[in-house]
């Protein structure tokens, strides 16, 4: 069975403040990773897609990706209200076929 | 062009009675996709459509759920004998080729069994 675990949270950070979210997966083949946004009762939307080892910036967010210990990260600086949602990290193991979601973490950012 | 549609956005229906909903993919997407999403729930993966090849359905929860799609166009999502169960919000998604593209997702189906 092929999983993708996060932690539901709720995540709480003060504004400006670092917020880190973590994912792990279960298949060590697992070849592209994403992370979406979703504010409450509306769609997620692409934040940050990864597909090798290290970290890619895309103004306040980095996404980090480490394959030989199962783990993707994001990371959001400075912090803002408006980041308040939560945040699903995806995985594909292989071309061909569907991405494998986690259950999402929830982000709330205090002002 | 426009984004990803679906319509209904919203169906309350009885227990029993057969839904369907339908999913308008970016043009130029060959690949579909659509997912389940209980209420404070991640997302489920249901079917996945690309191109002529062979849809996968290893995500279907039950033989109650069939999904077609016509070409690079039009999918509909079919729910046989609806249970409250299945009461969820339905997500429709494409991108451009396979599955490591980004996904776009529509506004959702939100269906409601009594």
């Amino acid at each position: 069975q092929k999983e993708v675990e996060q932690n539901s949270g709720p995540l709480s950070v003060p504004e400006g403040a670092i917020a880190s979210l973590n994912c792990t997966y279960s298949d060590r083949v697992s070849q592209s990773f994403f992370w979406y946004r979703q504010y409450s009762g509306k769609s997620p939307e692409l934040i940050m897609s990864i597909y090798s080892n290290g970290d890619k910036e895309d103004g306040r967010f980095t996404a980090q990706l480490n394959k030989a210990s199962q783990y993707v990260s994001l990371l959001i600086r400075d912090s803002q209200p408006s980041d308040s949602a939560t945040y699903l990290c995806a995985v594909n193991v292989q071309a061909g076929t569907a991405l494998i979601f986690g259950k999402g973490t929830t982000l709330s950012v205090s002002s | 062009g426009a984004g990803v549609s679906q319509s209904p956005s919203n169906k309350v229906t009885e227990k029993g009675k057969d839904v369907e909903l339908r999913c308008d993919p970016i043009s130029g997407h060959t690949a579909l996709y659509w997912y389940r999403q209980r209420l404070g729930q991640g997302l489920e993966f249901l079917i996945y459509f690309q191109g002529n090849s062979a849809p996968d359905k290893s995500g279907l929860p039950s033989d109650r759920f069939s999904a077609e799609r016509t070409g690079e166009s039009v999918s509909t999502l079919t729910i046989q004998r609806t249970q409250q169960e299945d009461s969820a919000v339905y997500l429709c998604a494409s991108s451009v080729g396979g599955a490591t593209d980004t996904q776009y997702f529509g506004p959702g189906t939100r269906l409601t069994v009594l």
